[in-house]
């Protein structure tokens, strides 16, 4: 096992509703990044958070948002859910070191919103 | 045009089979390559970093073509649990920020039957 946890598991939204998501990185770890998966499709980077700062996005609109803990540990907050918001959330931690960007998942949390 | 390319299969072969998956890349100056697997309904693990080399780990190879931007994965004496979904990864050379951020291709299907 990686180390990374993500809760919850599994979550049912209603469309217009706020939903937060939380990740705890890998003992060591300093960076956190988010990706969404979409069923039959690779992961699509979110954003990223080093130092609590995010460091990088992805085409994502600003309702998604996230924060880094000095534990490193990470929320992500999507406000006003849409239908095509459903997908797997996936949290990867990593340590940074140059040149290197090896980043290891949690089990992800899946998102339903009807 | 998208990051990263794959074939999305599915691969169907009997065991002990070779197989080979094959990828592009449209970054000229990505710096960092892998394959992850995952399994159905579960998160990306990785399989293996790619090196300019090539390199080998038991029954898979990895080759890395920078000229022709092109990654392989080559799995030897297929076995039936080697079924899953496996993705080509990206960690493309960012110059705002060296943290960096993973391209995923949408993942090739394997299947190994008895």
């Amino acid at each position: 096992e990686t180390g990374v946890t993500q809760s919850p598991t599994h979550l049912i939204k209603t469309r217009g509703q706020q939903v937060t998501l939380r990740c705890s990185s890998q003992s060591g770890h300093n960076t956190v990044s988010w990706y969404q998966q979409a069923l039959g499709q690779g992961p699509q980077f979110i954003f990223q958070y080093y130092r609590e700062e995010e460091n990088g996005r992805g085409n994502f609109p600003p309702r998604f948002s996230g924060l880094q803990f000095p534990n490193y540990s990470s929320e992500l907050n999507v406000n006003a859910l849409e239908l095509d918001d459903s997908a797997l959330y996936l949290c990867a931690s990593s340590f940074w070191l140059a040149g290197v960007n090896e980043q290891f998942f949690g089990p992800g949390t899946r998102l339903t919103v009807l | 045009r998208k990051e990263v390319e794959q074939d999305p299969g599915p691969f169907n072969v009997p065991e002990g089979a070779t197989v080979a998956f094959n990828c592009t890349y449209s970054n000229s100056a990505s710096q960092s390559f892998f394959w992850y697997r995952q399994d159905c309904r579960k998160e990306p693990k990785l399989l293996m970093s790619v090196y300019s080399s090539g390199n080998e780990d038991g029954r898979f190879t990895a080759q890395l073509n920078r000229a022709s931007q092109y990654i392989s994965l080559l799995i030897r004496d297929s076995k039936l649990s080697d079924s899953a979904t496996y993705l080509c990864v990206v960690n493309p050379y960012d110059r705002g920020s060296t943290l960096g951020r993973l391209y995923f291709g949408r993942g090739t299907q394997l299947t190994v039957w008895p």
